[in-house]
């Protein structure tokens, strides 16, 4: 199973709800990785998980928390969002490691909107 | 990280082969060079990797120079469906990926 799955496909929240957005793989990779995408505009690393701990925060806001539960799911929960974090949020996974073999896994993205 | 610079754009007649150049000057000595791409509204999908040498899978070819300071994909006979943005990107350990703004490929019939 080479696939990395993201659920929902589309979320559409007020600013004053609190959703989450959930991503799993089976691949045994160690690293996962949450990503924030803008139209017309390359994929912007948020976070990253390694051995299911928080390896990397991109000074991303506080609104935006992530979750790894185990080695397989890693979730991010939304809460008092605004308009501009309307975006297509891209899940990835890879194995751990300087050398070959650790590309990234994508899954094919929550596309949220932030009314 | 390494940061990389490619063209905004390129087109492609269909059949021809894509020639994609990535610079990527800072690259450090032992951080491999990716390329992605990513077709609209999908997640990034990886194509080809390399450190040195230069490499060919079932998708692309990747051509990297003595210096390691810039590369270049080739897609040998490029169709309407490789139309899409494409990434090169340097890996670090840490697993931390900046991804430069891309070459949008048009294939053109």
């Amino acid at each position: 199973d080479t696939e990395v799955t993201q659920t929902p496909k589309h979320l559409v929240m007020g600013m004053t709800n609190k959703k989450s957005l959930k991503c799993e793989q089976h691949m045994g990779h160690r690293a996962m990785y949450w990503y924030k995408q803008k139209a017309k505009k390359p994929p912007e690393l948020m976070f990253v998980y390694s051995y299911e701990k928080l390896s990397i925060n991109e000074s991303v806001p506080s609104r935006f928390s992530p979750e790894c539960p185990n080695s397989s799911l890693l979730n991010l929960h939304l809460h008092a969002l605004q308009p501009e974090d309307s975006a297509l949020y891209l899940c990835a996974s890879s194995h751990l490691g300087q050398g070959p073999n650790n590309e990234q896994f994508f899954g094919p993205g929550t596309r949220l909107t932030v009314l | 990280d390494a940061k990389t610079t490619q063209p905004p754009s390129m087109d492609c007649a269909e059949g021809r082969a894509a020639n994609l150049p990535c610079n990527h000057s800072t690259i450090s000595g032992n951080e491999y060079v990716y390329w992605y791409r990513q077709i609209h509204s999908q997640g990034p999908q990886y194509i080809i990797h390399g450190l040195k040498n230069n490499e060919t899978n079932e998708m692309a070819s990747l051509i990297i120079t003595e210096d390691r300071k810039s590369s270049t994909l080739i897609l040998p006979h490029a169709t309407l469906r490789d139309t899409a943005v494409y990434y090169c990107i340097g890996n670090t350990n840490a697993g931390k990926s900046t991804f430069g703004d891309g070459t949008t490929l048009t294939v053109k019939p």
